[in-house]
């Protein structure tokens, strides 16, 4: 069955400094990869998604996605990280051949950014 | 454009009530997905309409809950009677393409069962 793992249940970082969070899947092909983000009182909203082709992916807010497939990865990152990105990130996989569109999310990392 | 919108934000109810929530999915959006998030945990799927029908309801938990989308506008999902676990968020998204998993999600409601 298809899972995501995002080990990293919360993680710090002061603003300025660089941030990568993680997240593993479990599918037997390449899946649709996405990272989402939700800040406090708003919806989800996509940062970036991986379809195929060129595996590094940027999105917006100026995050970028590598997606390895030696490593069963899709690594979200940012090169410096501003206090309005403290919010909780989710990392989903989308399975495209057996229909129903669904997305199957991992837990959330929630990132606070301290000053 | 408005976005999806559901409502209420927030639910407080007590065991063995019945809650029902409801969401406004963008116009012209065929496809309405409706999840969840139980206790921090993963967000899961629920079920998927394409206009009014239920292309998929694999992710639905148990016939306590029932999710209608009555002339392929907007949606209702009715838990009844409330058990304590359904505390959750609950998410609904629309897409116009479901193939190309263009989501706009609600900011959800969050329900709190005591």
């Amino acid at each position: 069955a298809q899972s995501v793992t995002q080990p990293d249940i919360h993680i710090t970082v002061s603003e300025g400094a660089s941030l990568e969070l993680r997240c593993n899947y479990s599918y037997g092909a390449t899946p649709y990869l996405f990272w989402y983000v939700q800040s406090p009182g708003q919806g989800l909203q996509l940062l970036l998604k991986y379809f195929s082709g060129d595996t590094l992916v940027q999105g917006i807010k100026g995050f970028e996605a590598e997606f390895k497939r030696s490593q069963s990865s899709f690594n979200l990152r940012k090169p410096s990280v501003h206090w309005s990105d403290a919010a909780e990130y989710f990392c989903a996989v989308g399975d495209p051949y057996t229909g129903g569109f669904k997305t199957i999310f991992g837990a959330g990392t929630r990132l606070f950014v301290k000053a | 454009e408005a976005g999806v919108t559901q409502f209420p934000s927030h639910s407080v109810i007590e065991k063995g009530q019945t809650v029902t929530l409801r969401c406004d999915p963008i116009s012209g959006h065929d496809n309405l997905y409706w999840y969840r998030r139980v206790m921090g945990k993963e967000i899961k799927f629920l079920l998927h309409f394409v206009k009014e029908s239920k292309q998929d309801e694999s992710g639905m938990p148990n016939n306590r809950f029932l999710a209608e989308r009555t002339g392929g506008t907007y949606s209702t999902l009715k838990v009844q009677p409330a058990e304590l676990e359904d505390s959750g968020v609950y998410f609904c998204a629309s897409s116009q393409d479901a193939s190309n998993y263009g989501y706009t999600f609600g900011s959800g409601t969050r329900l709190t069962v005591v």
